[in-house]
């Protein structure tokens, strides 16, 4: 079965810090991970996905992941973190074909201090 | 991408009663997905829903309990039933566009039993 860690339940950085959240995955073939970003009382906002090729990505919002297959993870970094930036951050997996569905990992907060 | 909406935004029911939430896209997409996500947790999917035949659903969750409706390629809904106060969530639907490998939210049904 599929499934999503994200060891960081909360994480505090100062604005201008730069930001490392971190994603292990466990999948039984190539995995499609994702993360996404929920604002307070908002639904989830696609930051940016993995599929195949490259696996340094740019996403939106000046976010970028790693995929790394030998240590089963993606995690997500940016260089410089604004405090709009506060929110709840989700990993997640998913496949090819009817295993579009995603399993989302439990998330980590992100809280940025002035 | 795909813009989608939900109704309600939130609602407050009583125990014991029913609620429908409704999902729409602006436009027409072969899988749409419906998510739970219980406070301060992370999300879990409810089911599948398929045009023009029966909703699949994922273990632990029963099509007496949340009978999922897909009339067309553009709406859903889900309905909450029975309800008690552990089904107190933000329930979301999701919708993969043109590629099979993004999925997009829409912004959630806040949902509280009392």
């Amino acid at each position: 079965a599929q499934s999503v860690t994200q060891p960081d339940i909360h994480i505090t950085v100062s604005e201008g810090a730069s930001l490392e959240l971190r994603c292990n995955y466990s999948y039984g073939a190539t995995p499609y991970l994702f993360w996404y970003v929920q604002s307070p009382g908002q639904g989830l906002q696609l930051l940016l996905k993995y599929f195949s090729g490259d696996t340094l990505v740019q996403g939106i919002k000046g976010f970028e992941a790693e995929f790394k297959r030998s240590q089963s993870s993606f995690n997500l970094r940016k260089p410089s973190v604004h405090w709009s930036d506060a929110a709840e951050y989700f990993c997640a997996v998913g496949g090819s074909g009817t295993a579009s569905k995603l399993t989302f990992g439990t998330g980590t907060r992100l809280q940025v201090t002035l | 991408s795909a813009v989608i909406s939900q109704k309600p935004s939130r609602d407050i029911c009583q125990r014991g009663t029913s609620l429908t939430i409704q999902c729409q896209v602006d436009s027409q997409v072969t899988m749409m997905f419906w998510y739970r996500q219980q406070p301060g947790q992370s999300l879990t999917l409810i089911a599948t829903a398929n045009q023009g035949s029966e909703a699949t659903y994922e273990s632990g969750f029963v099509i007496d309990k949340f009978p999922i409706s897909r009339p067309n390629l553009t709406f859903s809904t889900l309905t909450v039933s029975n309800m008690s106060p552990e089904d107190s969530s933000i329930y979301l639907c999701s919708v993969v566009p043109g590629s099979i490998y993004e999925q997009y939210f829409g912004p959630g049904t806040r949902l509280t039993v009392t």
